[in-house]
Order: C-alpha cells, then structure tokens, then sequence
C-alpha cells in the first residue's frame, strides 16, 4: 500500500519568515495530494491541493509543489503570521483506493 | 464546516465494554470515511463507506466494524474495547474532483470524538 513520509516533525520559524514541509510517496497510482491544517483540538482542515496534472499551485500565501518524478511534495508558506502555528498533514490518495493515506504532521511554530 | 457531525463529542468506557460512534453528514455526499488520530501517526483509515451497505476495510481496522444504512449516516462500532483504541476518532466525508484526470475526492473532517477507554 502507499507509504508518505512527511519532515520535518518540527519546525519553528521567525514571524515573516518562509516555512517548507516535505513529503514523499510511494505508490506511483496516487494522483491527489492535499495538505491539511490542524489547530489544537479542532478538526483538520483542507488549505491547498494538488492533482498529477499539475506542478504548482499557489493560494495567496500558500503554496504547493509536485515532482511525480521524485515521488514527493512540498508545502510553501510564505510571510509566516502567528495563526499559521498549528501542525500540518500532507497526504496522497488516488481514485482506485479511494482513501487518503497521510504523513505523520509537522507541528509549525511561528514566533512573534 | 461541511454538514457534518459526530456524536458523542467525548466518552470514557471501560475495558470490555461495546462502544458505537456515529457519523452524520447533511450533503448527501457518496463516501464516508472513519479515522483515528493518534500522536506520532497522523490519521490512519479504520474503514470507509461508498455507499448504503458497501464497506470497506482500512489499514487499521481489526476490533472495529462499520455499518451504514442510510447516506447520511455511518456508524463505528467498537465490539469490545480495548485500552489501545483509546484515541481521537474523525470522520470524513468527500466530493467527487472536478479537475482534470485525477477525480479523486476531496475529504472534509468532522469535530471528532475523544474516546478514553480504561
């Protein structure tokens, strides 16, 4: 089945500062990545995705890019604000499964 | 937040004990997914639903089974509980893509359910 790797598990930045979290697949199938976020104790919510037949897409502050090639995935955060703290979950998924697989999250941290 | 609620918010049990959460969605919408949330793991698929009465297992789906008899209702079932299904339980709901090829459905969570089982 389809295994996603997501880095780093942690990251803490400066309030204005770029933010990037990595993931990789393995099933060549998945066609469909979104990025979740998750404040404490609320449900997670989509931000931004991504299908095979794109290579970027941007929303604002926000932004995601694929290599199908490599297998993996980036998360982009520009202008970092102090709300952007939560953790973040990328995930892939493909018609044929039907289901998302997810990375394990990375909790951000934006310092004031 | 996509019309979908879960309930109870919060249950503590205890061991043995049979446990049923219930999923509840208002768009009508075709799949259903269950999740546990755990630290460390992210959310991992227990089962998933593609319409009334089809079923399917997840990754981690032995102790759980799942049953639903309406669109708008998908209901987890914990047979016999045990202390490691202590976790947070989200439900999912989904839309079929509209972009291009890939047609694989954007997911929307519900509130979850804390389940402390002793």
């Amino acid at each position: 089945g389809e295994n996603v790797e997501q880095h780093p598990s942690t990251l803490s930045v400066q309030e204005g500062d770029s933010a990037v979290i990595k993931c990789t697949y393995s099933d060549s199938a998945s066609n469909y990545f979104p990025w979740y976020k998750q404040e404490l104790g609320k449900r997670p919510q989509l931000i931004i995705d991504i299908r095979s037949n794109v290579g970027e897409k941007k929303d604002q502050r926000i932004a995601v890019t694929l290599n199908k090639t490599a297998k993996h995935f980036s998360l982009h955060i520009t202008e970092t604000q102090p709300e952007d703290s939560a953790v973040y979950f990328c995930a892939a998924g493909d018609t044929g499964r039907r289901a998302l697989t997810f990375g394990s999250g990375t909790r951000l941290q934006v310092q004031p | 937040d996509a019309g979908i609620t879960q309930s109870p918010r919060h249950k503590v049990t205890e061991t043995g004990t049979p446990v049923t959460l219930r999923c509840h969605q208002t768009e009508n919408h075709r799949y259903m997914y269950w999740y546990r949330q755990d630290p460390g793991h992210g959310l991992r698929l227990i089962h998933y639903s593609y319409g009334v009465k089809d079923t399917d297992k997840g990754e981690v789906s032995d102790g759980y089974s799942v049953s639903r008899s309406k669109t708008e209702d998908f209901l987890l079932t914990l047979e016999s509980a045990t202390s490691s299904q202590t976790s947070v339980y989200f439900c999912a709901i989904s839309e079929q893509g509209t972009s291009g090829r890939a047609l694989t459905d954007t997911q929307y969570f519900g509130p979850g359910t804390r389940l402390t089982v002793l």
